[in-house]
């Protein structure tokens, strides 16, 4: 099993849907969890951090659940903009290195 | 400022060259990183610098060389490289690397001929 695995898509989503990735992780002792949004041929951005409690941010949510080893990031009203790679970064259980899923590709069309 | 600037932008060297790219941020961040990243591919950490000392090498061939001159600035030296090492190549930052928030640069591509 993959260390970080997430469905590459494509999500394929009308403007103003609402739609949701996981990521799921295999080492219970991995402590930090993130996403990141990547456009076509430029650099990975944060999008945000997501912590035991969950983490919203405007049309964002981020939750993890541990018990199921998988954090989930939410989209509410879809903007074409936000049409984008969106990889999840989990460090490697019981270090602090960083480890990317293969990311997400999510489409948004009018 | 929250910027990771690198340089150059483009880069295409033959198998017999020697360059380098070069890292620079200015947010105090005391954690640097090389990541290589190929078309439809997730980012591959290479190394981490922490407090200017190599922290991390995640096996990568010694035709890449690392080298962190001060808290600012994070080179990648490279020499006698293979066509497969052509990729997108990311530097990025975080406050230490206990903190995982990372900014990126906006990478250099490399082609090598």
């Amino acid at each position: 099993r993959k260390e970080v695995e997430q469905d590459p898509g494509p999500f394929n989503v009308p403007e103003g849907a609402t739609v949701a990735f996981n990521c799921t992780y295999s080492n219970s002792a991995s402590q930090s969890f993130f996403w990141y949004r990547q456009d076509c041929r430029k650099e990975p951005k944060l999008l945000m951090s997501v912590y035991s409690s969950g983490n919203e941010d405007g049309r964002f949510t981020a939750q993890l659940n541990r018990a199921s080893q998988y954090i989930s990031l939410l989209i509410r009203d879809s903007k074409l903009s936000d049409s984008a790679t969106y990889l999840c970064v989990v460090n490697r259980g019981g270090s602090y290195i960083p480890t990317f899923g293969r990311g997400t590709s999510l489409i948004v069309h009018p | 400022d929250t910027e990771v600037t690198q340089t150059p932008k483009h880069l295409v060297m033959g198998m017999t060259n020697k360059k380098s790219l070069k890292c620079e941020q200015h947010m105090g961040h005391r954690a640097m990183y090389w990541y290589k990243q190929k078309a439809k591919k997730p980012p591959e950490l290479m190394f981490v610098y922490s407090y200017e000392k190599l922290s991390i090498n995640e096996s990568v061939p010694s035709r890449f060389s690392p080298e962190c001159p001060n808290s600012s600035l994070l080179n990648l030296h490279l020499h006698a490289l293979q066509p497969e090492d052509s990729a997108l190549y990311l530097c990025a930052s975080s406050q230490s690397r206990d903190v995982y928030e990372q900014y990126f640069g906006p990478g250099t591509r490399l082609t090598v001929t």
